[in-house]
């Protein structure tokens, strides 16, 4: 499996807008990023994929990088709710494929 | 809105015992997962299931870890004999089909102690 690269951990200011960035030099062309986030003391919840373009959704921003090599998660104005740990994942697009978690970078949100 | 539930959401067990955790997807949903999650760390993936057949257990420690999804809608893992470094968060999972673009929904997780 391409494997990510993520900070361990970043903090941010409450409605500030928040950047997280992930590294996958080794992605495949067909391989979808995913990324999710686990509150403390809940099971991981799905935040937003992509494969080329950039995507948006009512949780967040996903910029994909050209070349693919790279991918940046963007919270547009944090809360307090959003401080977690995320997870930058790739998923192939072959047979049964799964998530394969890191560490993912645990986000701390100052009111 | 739908959920993952799991059950019981906490369990303590002695180290040598059998222990169960149950799982019951959100409806429709054809795959199924089992994670454990160690304090500080991702879940690891232990077991996915296609409906009622396992499609990947290669993580799982099958001298001592078994799964079923017997109608291939809830599910049970199984501990038999636990140990102390099974002490972890067990999370159950769901996506409709396995595609990569579709997601995955978790549920809450049962916390297990073995002492």
């Amino acid at each position: 499996d391409a494997k990510t690269t993520q900070p361990n951990s970043m903090e941010s200011n409450e409605e500030e807008p928040v950047h997280l960035p992930c590294n996958h030099s080794t992605i495949s062309g067909t391989d979808y990023i995913h990324w999710y986030r686990q509150l403390p003391s809940q099971g991981p919840e799905y935040v937003i994929h992509g494969l080329t373009s950039n995507v948006n959704n009512r949780m967040a921003s996903l910029a994909i990088a050209e070349d693919r090599k790279s991918s940046t998660l963007i919270l547009h104005r944090a809360t307090l709710r959003d401080a977690a740990v995320y997870y930058c994942i790739l998923k192939q697009n072959s047979g049964y494929s799964t998530l394969t978690f890191g560490k993912g970078t645990m986000l701390l949100v100052s009111p | 809105e739908a959920e993952v539930a799991q059950s019981p959401r906490y369990k303590i067990t002695e180290k040598s015992q059998a222990v169960a955790f149950w799982c019951d997807p959100i409806s429709g949903h054809a795959t199924l997962y089992w994670y454990r999650q160690i304090l500080g760390q991702g879940p690891e993936l232990l077991v996915q299931f296609q409906d009622e057949s396992v499609v990947d257990d290669s993580q799982l420690p099958k001298d001592r870890f078994s799964a079923e999804r017997l109608k291939g809608v809830d599910s049970t893992l199984k501990i038999q004999p636990a140990e102390l470094g099974d002490s972890a968060m067990y999370l159950c999972a769901s996506s409709r089909l396995t595609f990569p673009s579709y997601e995955q929904y978790f549920g809450p997780g049962t916390r297990l102690t073995v002492t």
